[in-house]
Order: C-alpha cells, then structure tokens, then sequence
C-alpha cells in the first residue's frame, strides 16, 4: 500500500515563527504536492515538486516556500506564520508526470498560529 | 480556468437508498477525473480515477460515470450504510502528472 506521513497531525504556532511540515512518502513516487484546506474554500494548491529539487508554484504560494532534497521527502515551509495561515495542510504523491496515476493523500496537519 | 463544481453540498439520505453524487467541470478537456472520500479531520482516500477516455469505473457499491463533452462525472452510490457518511470530493487534472483541481464537495450523512 502507498504511504504518505505527515509529521505532526496538530500543530500550534506563535505569529513570526518558523513552521516546518514534513512530507515522506514510501513509494518512490515522483511528484509531490501540498494543498491547504479551509472551510467554504475546498483545497487549494501551494506548491509541488516534480523531481528532487524541483518546486513549481501552486495557486496560493505567497508566505510559502518548499525544499525537495530527497525524492521521499517534501518540505513545506512558512517564513514566518502568520494567523491566516491557520488551516489544515495536505500533502499528497502520484508516480510518474507522465501517466496517469491516482494522487494518494497524507492525514493531514492541523496547524494553529495564534 | 478548470472549477469544478459539486451539488449539493450536503445530503442527507436513510440506510439502503441508493444515491448520486454530482459534479460539473468548466473545461472538458480534462485527463482524468478522481473520486475521494474525507472523514472529518482526516486525510482524502481515493476512491476512483477515471480516465478521459473511459466512461466509468466500478468499486464495490461505488460507480462513478464520466461524459467529458457535458462536463459531468456522477458517483452513484447503492445501498448506502451509514458508514458511507463522510465528504465526497471530485477532481479533474488536465495535464498529465499536474495537480488536482477540487471541487468543494458534498457531505453526505446517511442515517440508520
């Protein structure tokens, strides 16, 4: 079975921290993707990432920002947190940019910026 | 740009009915289309992907229809129990390998 893991199901912050959310998935999957998730907004992209140290811009990459070191792991990361960034954050992978492939989710990260 | 567009946003339905799904799409030069179920608080699990060039697919209980020329994808849904009761979320990608445009769901409750 694929697996996607997030690294913190709930997360708390302080406006100005820097918040790291961790993505590792075990399939050897190429592209990687982090959505958020907001009531009345439905999901979103933010960024994605193709290949190892590839990163493309979703729809919402303002106060984002993403590293792809290693082709299990994607990395999202907020600069400084601010409050409207409270939202839960999913990460999902799909093999191959060329086929056609179902996109496998991770949990989800719950974060809070207070 | 693709929206899709999912209706109704909230059913409500007794054990043992059998229901549909909808969900509408602007472009219908899609690549494929995904069906996925969200549990409150969790994660998406997929539950069907449609190609552009299929018409359907079948899980269990579950069958989800695609007409690309209309715009439409259906997710029927037989004998629903009430644990089918969760958020239901199409999404269509129109590239190979890109990201997934949602819709924003409908949320079912299935009573028994």
């Amino acid at each position: 079975d694929v697996k996607v893991t997030q690294s913190s199901r709930y997360l708390v912050k302080r406006t100005g921290e820097k918040v790291f959310l961790e993505c590792v998935q075990d399939m050897d999957h190429e592209n990687m993707f982090w959505y958020r998730q907001d009531p009345g907004l439905g999901l979103r992209l933010i960024y994605f990432s193709y290949d190892v140290k590839m990163k493309e811009k979703g729809d919402i990459p303002e106060g984002y920002s993403v590293s792809r070191e290693k082709k299990e792991r994607f990395s999202l990361i907020l600069e400084s947190a601010s409050t409207n960034q409270t939202s839960m954050y999913l990460c999902a992978s799909r093999p191959d940019r060329v086929k056609s492939y179902e996109q496998y989710f991770g949990p989800g990260t719950r974060l809070t910026v207070t | 740009k693709q929206e899709v567009t999912q209706i109704p946003a909230a059913l409500s339905v007794p054990e043992g009915e059998n229901l549909v799904l909808n969900c509408s799409f602007t472009d219908s030069a899609i690549y494929n289309l995904q069906w996925f179920r969200q549990d409150p608080g969790k994660g998406l699990t997929s539950l069907l992907l449609i190609q552009s060039s299929q018409r359907e697919q079948t899980s269990g209980r579950l069958n989800a229809s695609l007409d690309k020329s209309s715009g439409r994808s259906t997710l029927y849904i037989a004998a629903s129990q009430p644990g089918d009761s969760a958020t239901y979320l199409c999404a269509v990608s129109n590239q190979a390998g890109t990201a997934l445009i949602f819709g924003k769901g409908t949320t079912l409750s299935v009573s028994s």
